[in-house]
């Protein structure tokens, strides 16, 4: 069953703009990820941010982290056309051993 | 290898045909997950393998999939008696702890016909 739930399903933009994407989830939390997955392709890991942490930075990408909400964001900035692709976030159930559960993603598009 | 690795790339079978996907994980990696993906939907969890423990199944939408892990590296995960609505690409990921950042491989698209 999904974990995480992201929005907005999709996202269209002009380059150079700010993209915002977020995620909810049900269950207490190890930690949370995001990742990317350009068309056709495998996912790829953008960042990890775990449940003690309210906000990580990397590079255009930040995250934030409000666990008394059960919700993150990922704020892409300065928006190119190569960050076109669908971006995920996955989850862990602060229970045990749990394998990560991910959302149906948020598919972004950057016109140039 | 460097990275994850699956196979084969595309798949296409007869509906009722056993199929065997195949995963290499990443050397070293104690976590081995498989994921499957319908066209333009998210993730949808199937199996995850953790170093000796027992693996968890609880994703494994019935009794015709199943999955093991040899050796603690490669896995291949076996759907018996195909129905079309196996269609997917069927995604392979492993990490070096659990809970820790997953590595993909660029997965099996499976069609049947």
């Amino acid at each position: 069953s999904q974990q995480g739930e992201e929005d907005p399903q999709a996202l269209s933009i002009q380059e150079g703009e700010n993209a915002t994407m977020n995620c909810s989830y049900k269950t207490s939390i190890n930690n949370l990820q995001w990742y990317r997955q350009n068309s056709g392709r495998g996912l790829v890991h953008l960042i990890l941010i775990r449940s003690n942490e309210r906000e990580k930075h990397s590079g255009r990408l930040r995250v934030t982290l409000d666990t008394s909400k059960k919700s993150s964001s990922l704020l892409i900035t300065a928006s190119r056309a190569a960050d076109t692709a669908s971006y995920f976030c996955a989850t862990d159930r602060n229970s045990g051993n749990t394998p990560l559960v991910f959302g149906k993603g948020t598919r972004l598009s950057v016109i140039a | 290898g460097a990275g994850v690795s699956q196979s084969p790339s595309n798949k296409v079978t007869e509906k009722g045909k056993d199929v065997e996907l195949r995963c290499d994980p990443i050397s070293g990696h104690t976590a081995l997950y498989w994921y499957r993906q319908s066209l333009g939907q998210g993730l949808e969890f199937l199996i995850y393998f953790q170093g000796n423990s027992a693996p968890d199944k609880s994703g494994l939408p019935s009794d015709r999939f199943s999955a093991e892990r040899t050796g603690g590296s490669v896995s291949t995960l076996t759907i018996q008696r195909t129905q079309q609505e196996d269609s997917a690409v069927y995604l392979c990921a492993s990490s070096r702890t659990s809970p820790g950042e997953l590595f993909f491989g660029e997965g099996s698209r499976l069609t049947v016909l």
